[in-house]
């Protein structure tokens, strides 16, 4: 099955640098790669998602790109505040019958001011 | 109800007893999943289910069992709860499997 790697756990910037999360996934057939953020005590929530017919995309301060050859995709954030403050979660998946989601272990990732 | 929710939030069970999770959407998604998150590790799939009738089995499926009666409503058993089972436990839908996944808030179980 789908094996997906996060790195790194955890991360620590300041306020207004950017951070890189990236995944690595190991299915080749794998095409739908999801971003989840999770709050403290939150549940987590999809902030993008790229497929795998596109290298690149982007919503405000965040992006994510993906390299099908090495078979690894990365979110981008822009311009950190202290509210990006949270654990993000990668996930891969085929995308179509009998193929889950898999997800990463989590990057906790705080902001400091 | 508005998306996807759980019941109870919170949950304090003494081991060997029996327990359901409830979890209930209104988006008529037809797959449904759950998922156990524990303190420094990811979210790691129980069962699942693609459509009303059918359920399989995920990455750590022993000690759970599902239903998945009607399209609305995927309940998961704990048949008799042990300490390992304590968790955050986390319901969520798809409106086709793999694809964007919509979380419930979460059942924080204690199994003592």
């Amino acid at each position: 099955g789908e094996n997906v790697e996060q790195h790194p756990s955890t991360l620590s910037v300041q306020e207004g640098d950017s951070a890189v999360i990236k995944c690595t996934y190991s299915d080749s057939a794998s095409n739908y790669f999801p971003w989840y953020k999770q709050e403290l005590g939150k549940r987590p929530q999809l902030i993008i998602d790229i497929r795998s017919n596109v290298g690149e995309k982007k919503d405000q301060r965040i992006a994510v790109t993906l390299n099908k050859t090495a078979k690894h995709f990365s979110l981008h954030i822009t311009e950190t505040q202290p509210e990006d403050s949270a654990v993000y979660f990668c996930a891969a998946s085929k995308g179509n019958a009998g193929n889950m989601l898999t997800f990463g272990g989590g990057t906790r990732l705080m902001v400091k001011p | 109800i508005a998306g996807i929710t759980q019941a109870p939030t919170s949950q304090i069970l003494a081991a060997g007893r029996r327990m359901t999770l409830r979890c209930t959407q209104d988006m008529r998604h037809n797959a449904m999943y759950w998922y156990r998150q524990d303190l420094g590790l990811g979210l790691r799939l129980i069962h699942y289910s693609n459509t009303a009738g059918t359920t399989g089995k995920g990455e750590v499926p022993d000690g759970y069992s599902v239903s998945r009666a009607n399209t609305d409503d995927f309940p998961l058993t704990l048949a008799s709860a042990v300490p390992s089972q304590t968790s955050v436990y986390f319901c969520a839908s798809s409106h086709r499997e793999g694809t964007e996944a919509f979380f419930g808030q979460g059942t924080r179980l204690t199994v003592v």
